[in-house]
């Protein structure tokens, strides 16, 4: 079975606090996503990457960096967190060339 | 206008009814089309997928792509409490693409 997992299942910042989110999948998929899911709004793309060491902008990138330094690990880091970074935190990954992408279980990150 | 269009609903229906989930899109690019089930706290998990118009039959689910009117629907038959979840579908140009996801419906089945 695929496995992708999440560093934590919830997780409470402060304002201005720098804030690490690990992915890790298992399954040697050549892409992985980051995604924040918030209500009425859906998933929304933050980050993506197609290989180790290569990124892409996805829709909402403000306020986040990503780092892929190697192939079963994706990182999101918040610079500075913000209330308005309060979110699901959620990772995928799925094969070169293919539609099935596979999730994490996400991370609840609150920021107080 | 989003890319994606889903009603969130909430929509509940009693055990055994006949379900119907749908999205619009305004990109007449896509053409892979996807269902998610989403249970409380868990992660996405891809349910059905179809490669542009069409049906697509699995078990109790089927899923429809009219590309001609930019909709997909999936319906749910003889639907169970443990159907209850949020739905999700999503969208791509090509494989290995951006995916454009709607807002999910959220699906309680009553017993």
């Amino acid at each position: 079975d695929v496995k992708v997992t999440q560093s934590s299942r919830y997780l409470v910042k402060r304002t201005g606090e720098k804030v690490f989110l690990e992915c890790v999948q298992d399954m040697d998929h050549e892409n992985m996503f980051w995604y924040r899911q918030d209500p009425g709004l859906g998933l929304r793309l933050i980050y993506f990457s197609y290989d180790v060491k290569m990124k892409e902008k996805g829709d909402i990138p403000e306020g986040y960096s990503v780092s892929r330094e190697k192939k079963e690990r994706f990182s999101l880091i918040l610079e500075s967190a913000s209330t308005n970074q309060t979110s699901m935190y959620l990772c995928a990954s799925n094969p070169l060339d293919t539609f099935t992408q596979y999730f994490g279980p996400g991370t609840r990150l609150t920021v107080l | 206008q989003k890319e994606v269009e889903q009603d969130p609903g909430p929509l509940s229906v009693p055990e055994g009814a006949i379900v119907s989930l749908n999205c619009t899109y305004s990109n007449s690019a896509f053409q892979y089309f996807m269902w998610y089930r989403q249970y409380s706290r868990k992660g996405p998990e891809l349910l059905m997928y179809t490669y542009s118009s069409g049906n697509k039959e699995d078990g109790r689910f089927t899923a429809q792509v009219d590309k001609s009117s930019k909709y997909i629907s999936l319906f749910i038959r003889d639907s169970q409490p443990s159907d209850s979840a949020t739905y999700l579908c999503a969208m791509s140009a090509r494989t290995g693409n951006q995916f454009y996801f709607g807002t999910g419906t959220s699906l309680t089945v009553i017993p």
